[in-house]
């Protein structure tokens, strides 16, 4: 089957505009986790959704980040007034949760450049 | 607070010698941990996991809770190896909700 996908695979934005990542998960997968990958440092987890709920947000570096997931299935995380610090390359990835099953697939990320 | 520590940016081995990536990690709880693997221009994908034991692609890695470390090594290393590695700690009721992970080790297996 189909794996994670994420668009748009490049987002140049202009600073102080407001961006939307997608991502589709594994069909079935219940978790959903959204990382950060900045040149030269290791990937930065951002939030994890449970379902629709999203248990630990506390990886979001400022209120100008949010995400939600809808359907159990899409999330989208919006950037609002992009800044260059954010220019990095997004992840997004799926699992199923349970004590057996600990293995997240990841999609292949969305690069963001703010100019 | 978990963290997870990768000393070496860049590893450079040549073929058919060993080869270790070393780890070490913080947590106060009982840890699981994974090794991730990226490709060059393929997706990030799990490697191994420490509570399987398992041997993937001739890498091994075992739990050192003493020495809080979870170095990966293989005893001959192949061009295919060549890669970006990423240790991860997993947190969370599951122990994989919420991976910490490291900065990663480029490996380049010199033929």
């Amino acid at each position: 089957g189909a794996g994670v996908s994420q668009s748009p695979s490049n987002k140049v934005t202009e600073k102080g505009k407001d961006v939307e990542l997608r991502c589709d998960p594994i069909s079935g997968h219940t978790a959903l986790y959204w990382y950060r990958q900045s040149l030269g440092q290791g990937l930065e987890f951002l939030i994890y959704f449970q379902g629709n709920s999203a248990p630990d947000k506390s990886g979001l570096p400022s209120d100008r980040f949010s995400a939600e997931r809808t359907g159990g299935s899409v999330s989208t995380l919006t950037i609002q007034r992009t800044q260059q610090e954010d220019s990095a390359v997004y992840l997004c990835a799926s699992s199923l949760v349970d004590a057996l099953s600990y293995e997240q697939y990841f999609g292949p990320g969305t690069r963001l450049t703010v100019t | 607070a978990q963290r997870v520590t990768q000393p070496e940016k860049l590893l450079s081995v040549f073929k058919g010698a060993p080869v270790e990536l070393k780890c070490n990690y913080s947590y106060s709880g009982s840890p699981e941990l994974f090794w991730y693997v990226q490709y060059s221009r393929q997706r990030l994908q799990l490697l191994l996991r420490h509570i399987s034991r398992e041997s993937i692609k001739g890498f091994t890695a075992d739990l050192n809770k003493g020495e809080t470390s979870f170095h990966l090594k293989k005893p001959f290393a192949q061009e295919e190896d060549s890669a970006m590695y990423y240790c991860a700690l997993g947190g969370g009721n599951f122990g994989n909700e919420k991976l910490t992970f490291g900065t990663g080790t480029r490996l380049t297996i010199i033929p």
